[in-house]
């Protein structure tokens, strides 16, 4: 079974402050995503990776960059967390065929912004 | 702009009933789309795809069907049970590898005993 483990299940962090979200995947998929994850909005791509050290912008980049140096990890970072990013955050992978593969998600961080 | 619109209202079903979720899109032509579900404070979990030319997919209790004509897909579970009350993301993926998928925002079923 392909397994998609994030860092924190749950983070609370301060305004201002730097944060990482880590996301590693064990099948040797070569896309990577993270979305966000809000009430009535559904899940919005914020980056995504198709190869190491390679990246694309999603539809929400804004306040965000990503970090992919091994295949197995993705790293979503809020350079100055602000209270607007306190959402579930949803890292997830897929075989690279194709971005539109079917998507094996990992158990989602939620993260409180104070 | 493309837009997918997944019923907004939870969907409340006796068990043993037919429960029937409901995916609209516009200005958009799929190749595909998927169908997953999510348990509260968990990630989506992939259920079943189906392409542009065919019209029914069937797993165990579980049924899609895809009319490109009407831009929907209708998702079916038969003889519900409590343990299928979840929210039910639909997708759509498009012909290009390089396109992204777009998902729903979903419709929380509730199954009661």
């Amino acid at each position: 079974d392909v397994k998609v483990t994030q860092s924190s299940r749950y983070l609370v962090k301060r305004t201002g402050e730097k944060v990482f979200l880590e996301c590693v995947q064990d099948m040797d998929h070569e896309n990577m995503f993270w979305y966000r994850q809000d009430p009535g909005l559904g899940l919005r791509l914020i980056y995504f990776s198709y190869d190491v050290k390679m990246k694309e912008k999603g539809d929400i980049p804004e306040g965000y960059s990503v970090s992919r140096e091994k295949k197995e990890r993705f790293s979503l970072i809020l350079e100055s967390a602000s209270t607007n990013q306190t959402s579930m955050y949803l890292c997830a992978s897929s075989p690279g065929e194709s971005l539109t593969d079917t998507q094996y998600f990992g158990p989602g961080t939620r993260l409180t912004v104070l | 702009s493309q837009k997918i619109e997944q019923n907004s209202e939870a969907l409340n079903i006796q068990e043993g009933k037919t429960a029937t979720l409901t995916c609209n899109y516009t200005n958009y032509s799929p190749a595909y789309l998927q169908w997953y579900r999510q348990d509260p404070g968990r990630g989506p979990v992939f259920l079943l795809l189906i392409r542009e030319n065919e019209k029914e997919k069937r797993k165990e209790r579980l049924k899609v069907t895809f009319d490109t004509t009407l831009k929907q897909s209708l998702f079916h579970i038969t003889a519900s049970q409590p343990a299928d009350s979840a929210t039910y993301l639909c997708a759509l993926g498009g012909y290009s590898s390089a396109s992204k998928i777009i998902f729903g925002s979903g419709t929380r079923l509730s199954i009661r005993p």
